[in-house]
């Protein structure tokens, strides 16, 4: 299995400006998780989804912040407009079960000018 | 609440020498315990997990960690660090109990192994 594929790698783009990353999950895997790392904040969960259903976005900063997941194999995390704080790095982790490890994608460093 | 501490926000060690990083947890129920290493400009990777068993787990890269109960602890351990050790350690904990499915993630320990 390629493990999970996250795109873009790399984003850089202007304030006000609309980013989407993109996650595709370990086949088979239930769960999907979106997290942000900076240097202040660590590592924080935004928002996870099981079954393709959300389950807990809590941790979704604001509403210009959404995730979609249409179908098992693909999920986004949208940003719009997008503000400079909103730079960090943007994991996609999936899992198979309450008991498993989780698996986590390369990430997208996201900078916001 | 489910919670974990990583107490140490930095952990020296000498190559060659056994290396600790501290993990302690609370939750209601009993716990699923992961460590988690992260590389630079790298995802965090799984190392070990214990979920029930034996309370000494062993894990990738020659790590170790012992599951004390009465601690509520979950130190990760290496009898002889390497210089390619250092990175970013992360102790997480899910309630067994409760229906969660999220992980809840220490603030992670930065390992520096100097030769």
């Amino acid at each position: 299995d390629a493990g999970v594929i996250q795109s873009p790698r790399h984003e850089v783009t202007e304030m006000g400006q609309e980013v989407t990353l993109r996650c595709k999950p370990i086949s088979g895997h239930d769960y999907l998780f979106w997290y942000r790392q900076t240097m202040m904040r660590g590592l924080e969960l935004l928002i996870y989804f099981n079954n393709n259903v959300p389950i807990d976005d809590s941790g979704m900063p604001e509403d210009r912040f959404s995730a979609k997941m249409p179908n098992a194999s693909f999920s986004t995390l949208k940003i719009q407009p997008s503000e400079p704080r909103d730079s960090a790095v943007y994991f996609c982790a999936s899992n198979r079960d309450r008991v498993y490890e989780q698996f986590f994608g390369p990430g997208t460093r996201l900078t916001v000018l | 609440a489910q919670s974990v501490a990583q107490p140490e926000d930095q952990v020296n060690v000498a190559e060659g020498n056994p290396l600790t990083v501290k993990c302690t947890y609370s939750v209601s129920g009993n716990p699923y315990l992961f460590w988690y290493v992260q590389y630079p400009n790298r995802g965090l990777q799984f190392l070990l997990k214990y979920i029930t068993g034996d309370n000494l787990v062993k894990g990738s890269y020659g790590f170790e960690a012992e599951f004390n109960k009465s601690q509520t602890s979950f130190h990760l351990k290496k009898p002889s660090a390497l210089v390619s050790d250092s990175a970013l350690y992360f102790c997480a904990v899910r309630d067994l109990r409760g229906s969660q499915g999220n992980l809840i993630f220490g603030k992670g320990t930065k390992l520096s192994v100097k030769p």
